[in-house]
């Protein structure tokens, strides 16, 4: 079946300083959304990627779709502490269809 | 416009006993999809129900089921609770098919289960 993985799994960084994080899927995928949680939360939808090589901005989180339609990534700029929390990748082989969640990548950032 | 509600929040169970979760979808959603998630995990797609039937199912047995009902709330059932059903369940409820973002998922506060 469909697989999702996500690397790093957690990531530690310094205030003030980027970070990128990974997503491949093991199919091509129809779109792909991007969901953040913070702790003792629940996802909360940040983002939908739908055209190959595809990038959309939101302040200073950075979102890019591949050209093969089979990963993506997140990059944040000038981590602040309000960015903790864990970032899901979900894929979608079809619009409409089911979401298939990755593992996460949880976000601690230091002071 | 109202989100996603469940209930209960948080609740204990015991190996063998049934339990049954609810959800009331986001007002103007009509699919609603339940998710497990295990702690320090990823969510993981249990099923989905549009229209009232179940559209679609994840790698969990049959003792997990479901139901909608005509204003698109949804139960979530789980017979012969094991211990490693402990865990969030999460609902989520989307616009539905043939719509623009029909798969964006606005998720509820989750229930929290345990099984001892």
């Amino acid at each position: 079946g469909q697989q999702v993985m996500q690397i790093p799994q957690y990531q530690h960084v310094q205030e003030g300083e980027d970070f990128t994080t990974y997503c491949n899927s093991s199919t091509t995928l129809s779109n792909i959304q991007w969901y953040k949680q913070r702790p003792g939360g629940h996802p909360v939808f940040l983002i939908q990627l739908v055209k190959s090589g595809e990038v959309k901005k939101q302040k200073r989180l950075t979102f890019q779709f591949g050209e093969a339609k089979k990963n993506s990534s997140l990059h944040i700029t000038a981590t602040q502490t309000t960015d903790v929390g864990t970032y899901f990748c979900a894929g979608s082989k079809a619009a409409g269809n089911k979401l298939t969640f990755g593992g996460g990548t949880r976000v601690l950032v230091k002071p | 416009e109202t989100g996603v509600t469940q209930s209960p929040t948080h609740l204990i169970k015991t190996r063998g006993q049934q339990v049954t979760l609810r959800c009331s979808s986001q007002s103007g959603h009509n699919t609603v999809s339940w998710y497990q998630q295990a702690l320090g995990q990823g969510p993981q797609f249990i099923f989905q129900y549009y229209r009232e039937e179940e559209n679609g199912r994840g790698n969990f047995p049959p003792r997990f089921s479901g139901l909608q009902f005509p204003n698109y709330s949804s139960e979530l059932n789980v017979n012969a609770l094991e211990l490693d059903d402990s865990a969030l369940y999460l609902c989520a409820s989307s616009p539905g098919q043939g719509i623009s973002g029909a798969n964006v998922l606005t998720f509820g506060a989750g229930s929290r289960l345990t099984v001892l």
